[in-house]
């Protein structure tokens, strides 16, 4: 299965500031998203990332806040804007390889996001 | 939009033990149902998925059935070890795999050597 990087693997932050995480993938991928797990919690979708064009969002995520890039099949990018204490979470990359919908979905290790 | 529940969300079992983790889900229309094995500090792990097409699925000590009808969907773990202690998550999606998947609660099974 494909290698996912993720990066940084923690920060802490002040509140106010943004963070931009960063989604490396070692081959290219038809499909990437973005997930939020909150602490003890599941996960939930925040967008998917479209090469070449704007993210989709899901119910409860806008662009403002988690604006999204991903300029190529292998990369992407997630930003935190403006950051409140309420934003501490893991936020984790996810892919789906192949060209073919029918394959699997696989995480990378995630981001842990702590705001003071 | 679908919505998936999981029961039970702490399991603790013996060493040598079976577990079974249950799922139920909500849209008719989804066709595949992933498993995840998350271990502390790590991301999900897929151990296992199914198809709408298939009633059961087994790899190894791992299995998966699927009842469409009752919409429901289970993982059985045979002969538990200690490194199966972890959180697991059932997911469900519609429209092929690598589309948006919707979550369950997770279960955190410990295995007790």
């Amino acid at each position: 299965s494909a290698v996912i990087s993720q990066k940084p693997s923690r920060d802490i932050c002040q509140r106010g500031t943004s963070l931009t995480i960063q989604c490396q993938v070692d081959s290219q991928v038809t499909m990437m998203f973005w997930y939020r797990q909150q602490p003890g919690q599941s996960l939930t979708l925040i967008a998917t990332a479209n090469q070449g064009s704007e993210a989709t969002y899901e119910s409860g995520f806008v662009i403002d806040k988690f604006p999204i890039s991903r300029p190529n099949l292998t990369f992407s990018t997630l930003t935190v804007s403006n950051m409140s204490p309420e934003d501490s979470s893991i936020y984790l990359c996810s892919v789906g390889t192949g060209v073919d919908s029918n394959q699997p979905q696989h995480f990378g290790d995630g981001t842990r996001l702590s705001i003071l | 939009g679908e919505n998936v529940e999981q029961h039970p969300s702490t399991l603790s079992v013996q060493e040598g033990d079976s577990a079974v983790i249950k799922c139920t889900y909500s849209d008719s229309a989804s066709n595949y149902f992933p498993w995840y094995k998350q271990e502390l500090g790590k991301g999900p792990q897929l151990i296992i998925d199914i198809r709408s097409n298939v009633g059961e699925k087994k790899d190894q000590r791992i299995a998966v059935t699927l009842n469409k009808t009752a919409k429901h969907f289970s993982l059985h773990i045979t002969e538990t070890q200690p490194e199966d202690s972890a959180v697991y998550f059932c997911a469900a999606t519609r429209g092929g795999s690598a589309r948006q998947l919707t979550f369950g609660s997770g279960t955190q099974l410990t295995v007790l050597p």
